[in-house]
């Protein structure tokens, strides 16, 4: 139990388009989740919180334009890097949290290639 | 300032070579301490949450501990499929926060 699924897991984009990551908890409700970033040898940093039918909470420093966030369902939130540029190109892991003594639950994660 | 220390940042261990991974951290209040285990091109597995100083829980051969200032992840004969990087993350008490801090953690490889 307490799965939550990410997709895709790899995205290569041309600079200036538009990229959405999907996070779906898979067997339980998640009114909350997270989205984070992590660059090579670095630590994971929170870029927002996702809440189920209201605004996400972005940390101080993310552009909320640049990174749409929607969480629609209580299953469902996704990122949208819009407008990519090659310094986007990151690994991006979403998380929720399951309770049950499962901590916080992350997603496979997604790397995205910006060209 | 950092506030998840994680020490050291990469560590090699003969198979069976026990060891400790460190952790310290600097928060005012702390609602929980979490360790991770990270696959390359993966997200965090969850391994253990720790709440209070002197607490302590095990999974297999792996042992969390908490004092007021530092965990340790103590791994007890490992295996070379233990290779991972082991993440530590604070969350700060706090109405209504569930914010974690990571460390930048300790990359282990483990030699057959």
């Amino acid at each position: 139990g307490a799965v939550v699924s990410q997709h895709p897991s790899r995205v290569i984009c041309k600079s200036g388009t538009s990229v959405k990551i999907e996070c779906r908890s898979l067997d339980f409700q998640a009114t909350t989740m997270f989205w984070y970033r992590q660059f090579p040898k670095q630590s994971l940093m929170l870029m927002a919180t996702s809440n189920e039918g209201s605004k996400a909470t972005y940390e101080q420093g993310v552009e909320k334009d640049k990174f749409l966030i929607n969480h629609a369902s209580l299953t469902l939130s996704t990122l949208t890097v819009t407008s990519a540029h090659p310094e986007d190109s990151s690994f991006y892991i979403c998380s929720a949290i399951p309770g049950g003594g499962y901590g916080y639950t992350f997603g496979s994660g997604t790397r995205l290639t910006v060209v | 300032e950092d506030q998840v220390t994680q020490s050291p940042e990469a560590l090699r261990l003969q198979e069976g070579e026990s060891s400790s991974l460190n952790c310290s951290y600097t928060v005012s209040g702390l609602r929980g301490l979490f360790w991770y285990r990270q696959d390359p091109g993966k997200g965090p597995e969850f391994l253990f949450t720790l709440y209070s100083a002197g607490e302590e829980k095990e999974k297999e051969r792996l042992k969390a501990t908490l004092t007021k200032k530092e965990s340790f992840l103590h791994i007890t004969a490992p295996k070379p499929e233990d290779s991972a990087t082991y993440l530590c993350a604070v969350q700060e008490a706090g109405a209504g926060s569930y914010q974690l801090t990571f460390g930048k953690g300790t990359k282990l490889s483990v030699i057959p």
